[in-house]
């Protein structure tokens, strides 16, 4: 069964720390891996890797891809309470091999101030 | 573009009556997916569209529930008869996939759905 884990499910962090989010997972015919961050609304898009090793960049966040191990990380620097949401990790592929994502349970980050 | 457009933004029924809920993907997506999202169960995938199409219907929770998308720009998702369990936060999603990749996928400011 395809499926896809992150860690931590909560983190509390103090304004300026660093975090790191994690996002292991097992899906056949990997296509992608997206991370979203959700407020009180909608999921909105962060990053889409597909290839291991590359970084992706925004500002303080960054992500990046190991395809050998079947993870991603998501760093975020010098947080702000503005990073406070909860950050979802979704893969594209499975064995329907369409445009259907793969969501984890989240992860729920509080910056406090 | 305007984005994904749902409607209604909030619904408060009581239970047994019916629900529909809408959704506008944006132009020249031709993938949509309706989701539910509670905090116990997370962000679940119920069914989803490809070129109008059902593909994947396998996470609606039973009978109750039905989607059905007539045309490239209109989708419903219709619950009859609502009950408690069902209230959630509804989320159309569309996308477009090229080639063998999956693209991300554009969420709609979700129908928050209260079953009293």
């Amino acid at each position: 069964e395809d499926k896809v884990v992150q860690s931590p499910l909560s983190l509390v962090v103090h304004e300026g720390d660093t975090v790191t989010l994690n996002c292991s997972y097992e899906v056949t015919n990997f296509r992608s891996l997206l991370w979203y961050k959700q407020e009180k609304k909608a999921p909105t898009f962060l990053f889409m890797l597909t290839s291991s090793g590359i970084e992706k960049k925004s500002g303080r966040l960054s992500s990046i891809l190991d395809k050998k191990e079947l993870f991603s990380i998501l760093n975020i620097t010098a947080t702000q309470t503005g990073d406070s949401a909860v950050y979802l990790c979704a893969v594209g592929g499975g064995s329907s091999n369409t445009g259907k994502l793969i969501f984890g349970q989240g992860t729920t980050l509080q910056v406090k101030p | 573009d305007a984005g994904v457009i749902q409607s209604p933004r909030h619904e408060v029924t009581e239970m047994g009556q019916e629900v529909t809920l809408r959704c506008k993907p944006i132009s020249g997506h031709d993938y949509l997916f309706w989701y539910r999202q509670t905090m116990m169960r997370g962000l679940e995938l119920l069914i989803y569209f490809n070129n109008n199409v059902p593909i994947d219907d396998s996470g609606m929770p039973e009978d109750r529930f039905s989607a059905k998308m007539p045309n490239a720009s209109f989708s419903t998702l219709k619950i009859q008869p609502s009950e408690p369990r069902d209230s959630a936060v509804y989320f159309c999603a569309s996308s477009t996939m090229t080639g063998i990749m999956a693209y991300e996928q554009y969420f709609g400011p979700g129908t928050r759905l209260t079953v009293t």
